[in-house]
């Protein structure tokens, strides 16, 4: 069975300040990745996903992410960020061609401080 | 507006009532998936359905229901409610059968408060 960690609970950071919030899964079988953000009562966005094919991953807002096969990782970054991206990040996995569901981890709060 | 529509937004009831939440899928999306949120779980698969079928089953108790209408539109029914309960559940929808290959797309959730 696959699973997701989210190795922070919570990361505060300056505004302008680069951030990284990292996720760690673990599969047998090949995977599908996704982060997802949620705003403060509000349903999950997607930032952007990794299917297949390059390993460095464009989303909204800034965001990228990149797939580290060898460390199952897939950790999220954005150089600079703003107040606006306080929200709780959630880093989702789904087995290729066996997933009907999708498995998400814990979450990582972002806070952005002025 | 994500285009998946929950209600009610907010549900405060008492300990062994029975409630229904109801989901509309995006335009198009016949796969609909509900999930919980609470604090100490977590986002918790809970059912999917595919067209009408029940595909997967996750965490779901079996004082928990749902079902999927023709119109496409699906509802979570909860019932014999307990404190624990309390929760934000989530309805997402995707365009794929099996595996939300491009993402889920999903609600802004149905809160609930069981006193």
């Amino acid at each position: 069975a696959q699973s997701v960690t989210q190795l922070d609970s919570q990361v505060p950071v300056f505004e302008e300040a680069p951030v990284e919030l990292r996720c760690n899964y673990s599969s047998s079988v090949s995977v599908y990745l996704f982060w997802y953000v949620q705003y403060p009562n509000q349903g999950l966005q997607l930032l952007l996903k990794y299917l297949s094919g390059s390993t460095l991953v464009k989303g909204i807002n800034g965001f990228e992410a990149e797939f580290n096969k060898s460390q199952t990782s897939f950790h999220l970054r954005k150089p600079s960020v703003h107040i606006s991206d306080t929200a709780e990040y959630f880093c989702a996995v789904s087995v290729v061609g066996g997933g009907f569901k999708t498995i998400f981890g814990a979450g990582t709060r972002l806070f952005v401080k002025a | 507006d994500s285009g998946v529509t929950q209600t009610p937004k907010h549900l405060i009831t008492a300990t062994g009532q029975r409630v229904t939440l109801r989901c509309s899928p995006r335009s198009g999306d016949l796969s609909v998936y509900w999930y919980q949120q609470s604090l100490d779980q977590g986002l918790q698969f809970l059912i999917q359905y595919y067209n009408g079928e029940e595909r997967a089953k996750g965490n779901i108790l079996e004082r928990f229901s749902a079902q999927q209408f023709p119109d496409l539109h699906s509802e979570l029914n909860l019932s014999s409610l307990e404190l624990g309960d309390s929760a934000l559940y989530f309805c997402a929808s995707s365009a794929m059968g099996v595996g939300p290959l491009y993402g889920y797309t999903f609600g802004s959730g149905t809160r609930l408060t069981v006193v």
